[in-house]
């Protein structure tokens, strides 16, 4: 596609359960981040995929988060036991040398 | 470590008044600079970058910044700021040549009437 395509774009969930929040990042980007807002909190880095090296994972809050990226492609996030403080917008991004492209996010709301 | 600093969490400034927005960056070399506007409801918006040459770039919205080697910063500046300015401001960098960025904080501002 012609951007970055995070779905779903809101997600409620009830404490306890898991989610997989998903990122289409642009074609051919072999760079893509997973960051997370809070509210009135700034981008916190979570994870970062660069071509086939190891992924950054020096972001995650939690062993109850985790990330992968099948292909080079396609990224997908798993909260396992989601909790209320993991309540934010998840931003995926994806880029090729510099600029980072941005994904519209995914609102999860834990209840 | 590489690290972007916006030392100001939130400011407020009146309609037509003018707007600098700090942002400090801690790397060896001189990376690749952006600034990001996140508007309420919306995703994250490029207003504008530095890789090389003039220290002074324009950007969309009427934004420019100035890159100061010496200083180690990248201060996002608008002459006037309009009401649909209120937002919030993400400083990045990029090493040069490379690919992760790296985002400050973030700086939040109002405007008031």
């Amino acid at each position: 596609g012609a951007g970055v395509s995070q779905s779903p774009s809101n997600k409620v969930t009830e404490k306890g359960k898991d989610v997989e929040l998903r990122c289409d990042p642009i074609s051919g980007h072999t760079a893509l981040y997973w960051y997370r807002q809070s509210l009135g909190q700034g981008l916190e880095f979570l994870i970062y995929f660069q071509g086939n090296s190891a992924p950054d994972k020096s972001g995650l809050p939690s062993d109850r988060f985790s990330a992968e990226r099948t292909g080079g492609s396609v990224s997908t996030l798993t909260i396992q036991r989601t909790q209320q403080e993991d309540s934010a917008v998840y931003l995926c991004a994806s880029s090729e040398t510099g600029r980072a492209f941005f994904g519209q996010g995914t609102r999860l709301t834990v209840v | 470590a590489q690290s972007v600093t916006q030392p100001d969490i939130h400011i407020t400034v009146s309609e037509g008044a003018s707007l600098e927005l700090r942002c400090n960056y801690s790397y060896g070399a001189t990376p690749y600079l952006f600034w990001y506007v996140q508007s309420p409801g919306q995703g994250l918006q490029l207003l504008l970058k530095y890789f090389s040459g003039d220290t002074l770039v324009q950007g969309i919205k009427g934004f420019e910044a100035e890159f100061k080697r010496s200083q180690s910063s990248f201060n996002l500046r608008k002459p006037s700021v309009h009401w649909s300015d209120a937002a919030e401001y993400f400083c990045a960098v990029v090493e040069t040549g490379g690919f992760k960025t790296i985002f400050g904080a973030g700086t939040r501002l109002f405007v008031k009437a």
